[in-house]
């Protein structure tokens, strides 16, 4: 039972528009949500997280939303760059600080 | 900056052998985890370690046996390798954090698994 979703395994952006990255999850408990960018044979590293108790955090490009009701956050990359493509997890923090992560959306930009 | 390392880094077993991947962290973290990372599955926990001295099953904990060896190091063994356990291992740490990141994990760079 998949607790956070990315039911877009990937996606492709031309250079300087807009990147959005969707995720869904079910547990109405997550305080955290985080996401990470993962470059091919390399670890995930953190990019931009948001409080369960705010609806917006941005960030420079990088900005994510939270729509507690729906159970839905987003990530908008604007403009999308190159450099940008990579693959990107969402992720939940549960209670005791585990982190639960979605399947992953790879992301391309074209230049 | 090392951060979080672990090895091997390439690794082929036959079905049933064992071994043992290692990761050691250089941030003071209290917190340390395996996941592993297969195609349209994203990242699953293995095990964690909240604290030195103790472990606790994750997502997938089936196959696997982890060692908080101290606070530095946590490692994961496979007794009997099986196919299904062909994959890409990382390691990671934390500090929980209750400001405005929230709880950011380090990962090692992956270790890739494969069982013929």
């Amino acid at each position: 039972d998949q607790q956070v979703k990315q039911n877009s395994p990937s996606l492709s952006v031309q250079e300087g528009r807009i990147s959005i990255l969707n995720c869904d999850y079910t547990n109405s408990m997550f305080d955290y949500f985080l996401w990470y960018k993962k470059y091919p044979a390399e670890g995930p590293t953190f990019l931009i997280s948001i409080s369960s108790i705010k609806d917006k955090n941005e960030d420079g490009r990088f900005t994510v939303f939270l729509n507690k009701s729906a159970k839905h956050l987003s990530l908008h990359i604007v403009p999308s760059q190159p450099g940008d493509s990579a693959v990107y997890f969402c992720a939940a923090r549960s209670q005791g600080g585990k982190l639960i992560f979605g399947q992953g959306t790879e992301l391309s930009v074209k230049p | 900056n090392a951060g979080v390392t672990q090895t091997p880094k390439f690794q082929v077993l036959k079905t049933g052998q064992s071994m043992t991947l290692q990761c050691a962290q250089d941030m003071n973290h209290n917190s340390m985890y395996w996941y592993r990372q297969d195609p349209g599955m994203g990242l699953r926990l293995i095990y964690y370690s909240a604290s030195e001295g103790t472990t606790d099953k994750g997502e997938v904990p089936n196959g696997y046996n982890v060692s908080r060896l101290n606070k530095r190091e946590f490692s994961l063994r496979l007794e009997s390798a099986a196919p299904s356990q062909t994959s890409v291992y990382f390691c990671a740490s934390s500090e929980i954090n209750r400001g405005s990141s929230g709880n950011t994990i380090y990962f090692g760079e992956g270790s890739w698994l494969t069982v013929v």
